[in-house]
């Protein structure tokens, strides 16, 4: 089994829909959780970054970690065409004097106007 | 601005001959990273540093290397490109406590002929 699992989509919602991508995730060691957002042409940008279960709310953006499950999620509200992207979940493991980030293969979405 | 920067942003060579993308930061970040990214396989890590002298093979580090003689500069050197080293290569920083977020440079789009 893969250390993180996204589904890659692609997913395509109407303006104004509620978008919801997920990740999961195997070892239990994962201490701290992101998103990353990938414009096409275009390194991933940092969007959320959260290290407890529960949600995290900034804007329009919500994440959320079930540690128990193992599962992340991030919720767009009131999705707009501008939201169109890859959306990487990553994952990271602390060590000592050093840290593993594990991404997701990203989730493609399109917000059609 | 604080920014990665990767040079160049498109780069088209041949089998065999050295090359190498340059990656400069100017966030002071101690933690610099390299990571190729496939259609189907997302992003995966080449090597990364923690700091000056110090660099370590990631997921994939075959056919690359790296050095980081000053904090603000890791470059990736390919010193006999084949073809499946064709992909997007994207350099990352972060300050590497705390906060584990990357900044990503824009890419570099390799194709080896």
């Amino acid at each position: 089994q893969k250390e993180v699992e996204q589904d890659p989509g692609p997913l395509s919602v109407p303006e104004g829909a509620i978008v919801s991508l997920n990740c999961t995730y195997s070892n239990s060691a994962f201490q701290y959780f992101m998103w990353y957002r990938q414009y096409s042409r275009k390194g991933p940008e940092l969007l959320m970054y959260t290290y407890s279960s529960g949600n995290k709310e900034d804007g329009r953006f919500t994440a959320q970690v079930d540690k128990s499950s193992k599962y992340i999620s991030l919720f767009i509200r009131d999705s707009q065409p501008s939201d169109s992207a890859t959306y990487l979940c990553a994952i990271v493991t602390p060590g000592a004097g050093s840290y593993q980030l594990t991404f997701g293969k990203g989730t493609k979405l399109s917000v059609i106007p | 601005e604080a920014q990665v920067t990767q040079n160049p942003r498109y780069l088209i060579t041949v089998t065999g001959k050295k090359l190498t993308v340059t990656c400069s930061q100017n966030m002071n970040h101690e933690y610099m990273s390299w990571y190729r990214q496939d259609p189907g396989l997302g992003l995966r890590q080449i090597y990364y540093s923690m700091n000056v002298e110090v660099t370590d093979k990631g997921d994939v580090p075959e056919g690359y290397k790296v050095s980081r003689k000053e904090k603000r500069n890791f470059p990736l050197i390919l010193e006999s490109p084949s073809p499946n080293q064709t992909s997007l290569y994207f350099c990352a920083s972060s300050t590497g406590t705390g906060d584990y977020g990357y900044t990503f440079g824009s890419g570099t789009r390799l194709t080896v002929v």
